[in-house]
């Protein structure tokens, strides 16, 4: 069963305070991982794909330790709008058969709420 | 920013009708999917398209719904004949390739479906 595991949260933290969210995925063939967050009854917004090496992209680092089966997200200088839930989502790649697959888990997310 | 849209926001319909929700994908996208959110439960990939068909389907996309793009620009989910269970929160996306290296879906913001 391919599952993706997080944090159930919720996180409530100060502004400018660091926050890291963790996730973890039990298909060692997953190829593709991504953070998501979604604001409420909102649609999800992509937020940073995960590679290999690990990405930044301002204040959002997204880590993947394949051997772990472990992905993370810290964000730094948290501010107000920041609040959401985020979500971790993989897609799988291949199945067994070989056939290509596209489709993407998701998480059950970990609300954030930064507070003044 | 192009962006994906869908129509209705909110669609309520009574048990056992047919419903129709409609997606613009972004104009330059090949690949589509339909994913449903029930109300304080994760995202749930229900279907892709590619080609003019069905590349890849869930359990949960039984033979009460299909998927079509009538068009140019349109690509739409019908529920034959809707049950209570089918009140979801429905989100179409797109992406532009689905090679692994760059597998990033876009999704619209969702056709609330209401079954009485």
């Amino acid at each position: 069963r391919k599952e993706v595991e997080q944090d159930p949260g919720p996180f409530n933290v100060p502004e400018g305070a660091t926050v890291a969210f963790n996730c973890t995925y039990s298909n060692s063939a997953s190829q593709s991982f991504f953070w998501y967050r979604q604001d409420c009854r909102k649609e999800p917004k992509l937020l940073m794909s995960v590679y290999s090496s690990g990405n930044e992209d301002g204040r959002f680092t997204a880590q993947l330790n394949r051997a772990s089966q472990y992905i993370s997200l810290l964000i730094r200088d948290s501010k107000l709008s920041d609040s959401a839930t985020y979500l971790c989502v993989v897609n799988w790649g291949f199945v067994d058969s070989g056939a290509g697959s596209y489709q993407l888990t998701f998480g059950k997310g970990t609300k954030l709420s930064v507070i003044p | 920013e192009p962006e994906v849209t869908q129509t209705p926001s909110h669609q309520v319909t009574q048990m056992g009708q047919e419903v129709i929700l409609r997606c613009v994908p972004i104009s330059n996208h090949l690949y589509f999917y339909w994913y449903r959110q029930i109300l304080g439960q994760k995202v749930e990939f229900l279907v892709s398209f590619y080609n003019n068909e069905i590349s890849e389907k869930s359990e949960i996309f039984d033979d009460q719904f299909s998927v079509e793009r009538p068009d140019g620009s349109n690509f739409t989910l019908k529920i034959r004949s809707t049950k209570l269970e089918d009140s979801a929160m429905y989100f179409c996306a797109s992406s532009r390739r689905r090679d692994f290296t760059a597998h990033e879906q876009y999704f619209g913001p969702g056709t609330r479906l209401t079954v009485t």
